[in-house]
């Protein structure tokens, strides 16, 4: 399978703890986006990489979360000091960059809930 | 910035069209649409680039209006399969954050 994908695919955990998502792209894809997707809502962006450059992140991207993808292929999202608002599906895309024409192709996403 | 879709919602009969519109008060480099059904990831449909653009495949189709500030997508003869949320999406003038429409839930009965 060359598709996107993500692990783990679920994930409880305790108010105040640590989580980490990773990300798999697409192999020749060089840019990635995380997205956090609650109930009943459309997926919001999140961040993006450039091969190994973060190069835009949103407002909602608080102090608690941080992205790295250090070699330019996997990317990983933590969260620290998980509060019950960051419980979400967690989706990560990635693209080819041609201009005006980048199609995102996404994983399963990783569900989180913070008890 | 989050472009507008409407309907919010719409139930179908098998074999009925649809027509699910995304609105934006400025112009659009480009629209993506997107289908998502429960606990799954967006799925790509189809890109438009230019003003006046129409394109589609089998029974899904859309276009992009002139002014690039309205997009349609239609679905035709509509299938179970076609039940979900459909997003439109566009990146921003900037290139780099992506944003998705409201996103219009779509239920086929048979």
């Amino acid at each position: 399978d060359t598709g996107v994908s993500q692990n783990p695919r679920h994930k409880i955990t305790k108010r105040g703890q640590n989580v980490t998502f990773r990300c798999d792209p697409i192999s020749e894809h060089n840019r990635l986006y995380w997205y956090r997707q609650t109930l009943g809502q459309g997926p919001e962006f999140l961040t993006y990489f450039q091969n190994e450059a973060q190069l835009e992140k949103s407002r909602l991207l608080s102090d608690r979360f941080s992205a790295e993808r250090p070699k330019g292929s996997f990317s990983t999202l933590e969260i620290q000091r998980t509060e019950q608002g960051d419980s979400a599906m967690y989706l990560c895309a990635s693209s080819l960059n041609r201009v005006l024409q980048e199609t995102q192709y996404f994983g399963p996403g990783t569900r989180l809930l913070v008890l | 910035q989050q472009p507008v879709q409407s309907p919010q919602a719409v139930i179908l009969r098998e074999g009925e069209d649809a027509v699910i519109n995304c609105s934006s008060s400025k112009a659009l480099y480009s629209v993506h649409w997107y289908r998502q059904k429960h606990g799954e990831a967006p799925v790509f449909l189809m890109i438009l680039l230019k003003g006046g653009e129409q394109k589609g495949h089998d029974k899904i189709s859309a276009s992009f209006n002139e002014k690039k500030q309205q997009s349609s997508l239609y679905l035709t003869a509509s299938q179970l399969s076609y039940s979900g949320t459909y997003f439109c999406g566009t990146y921003m003038n900037t290139g780099n954050q992506f944003y998705f429409g409201t996103g219009t839930s779509l239920t086929v009965i048979p």
